[in-house]
């Protein structure tokens, strides 16, 4: 089945402990990218990834780092977690950058007290 | 820059009503728009994708229409059902700063009552 998962689905942490969020699609999908989604905010674009290790930011990448060594992942790191950043995450990739359906990993709710 | 607006922004009406969400976008230079459903804590679903070139797509009940030149999109949902009560979310994908190319707007949440 054509899908992106993510991984941990819930996690709740504590200030300035490291996590990854992983991502994984098996689309063999160029294009991958990040979004949080906040109350009143919506969906904001963290960062994304045209290719293998081809990285840019999004318009919210403070407080976060990528990385896109296979094809298939591209996980989230937060090195340095504070509670602002406590929200839910979305991975999602598309066959390439342009006109192409975007698919979305079921969520990621992260809480940093 | 590209601004997304859905309106309403909740809407409750009996199951069996015929209904309209709107969405509009205030630069017309997209490579699409995706109609996402979203239910409470979940994940995002693709209902509909409409490429530029193209006025309108269906699936099942849902019918959504784009009019790229007056910057707008709707969904169409026949016969409301109570199953289809969720936020409905449009996206357009943008030409141009070519990664960074996906905004979202802020979501329709409809409650179809029983």
């Amino acid at each position: 089945e054509a899908q992106v998962t993510q991984n941990p689905r819930y996690l709740i942490t504590v200030t300035g402990k490291k996590l990854t969020v992983t991502c994984s699609q098996n689309m063999n999908h160029e294009y991958m990218s990040w979004y949080r989604q906040d109350p009143g905010l919506g969906l904001r674009q963290i960062y994304y990834s045209m290719n293998v290790e081809v990285t840019d930011k999004g318009d919210v990448p403070e407080g976060y780092k990528v990385s896109r060594k296979e094809k298939r992942n591209f996980p989230l790191i937060l090195e340095s977690p504070s509670p602002n950043q406590t929200s839910l995450y979305f991975c999602a990739s598309s066959l390439f950058a342009g006109g192409h359906e975007q698919y979305f990993g079921p969520g990621t709710r992260l809480t940093v007290t | 820059k590209q601004e997304v607006t859905q309106i309403p922004a909740a809407l409750s009406v009996p199951e069996g009503e015929n209904l309209v969400l709107n969405c509009s976008f205030t630069d017309s230079a997209i490579y699409n728009l995706q109609w996402f459903r979203q239910d409470p804590g979940k994940g995002l679903t693709s209902l509909l994708l409409i490429q530029s070139s193209q006025r309108e797509q269906t699936s099942g009940r849902l019918n959504a229409s784009l009019d790229k030149s007056s910057g707008r999109s709707t969904l169409y949902i026949a016969a409301s059902q109570p199953g289809d009560s969720a936020t409905y979310l449009c996206a357009v994908r943008l030409k141009g700063n070519y990664g960074q190319n996906f905004v979202f707007g802020p979501g329709t949440r409809l409650s179809v009552l029983p």
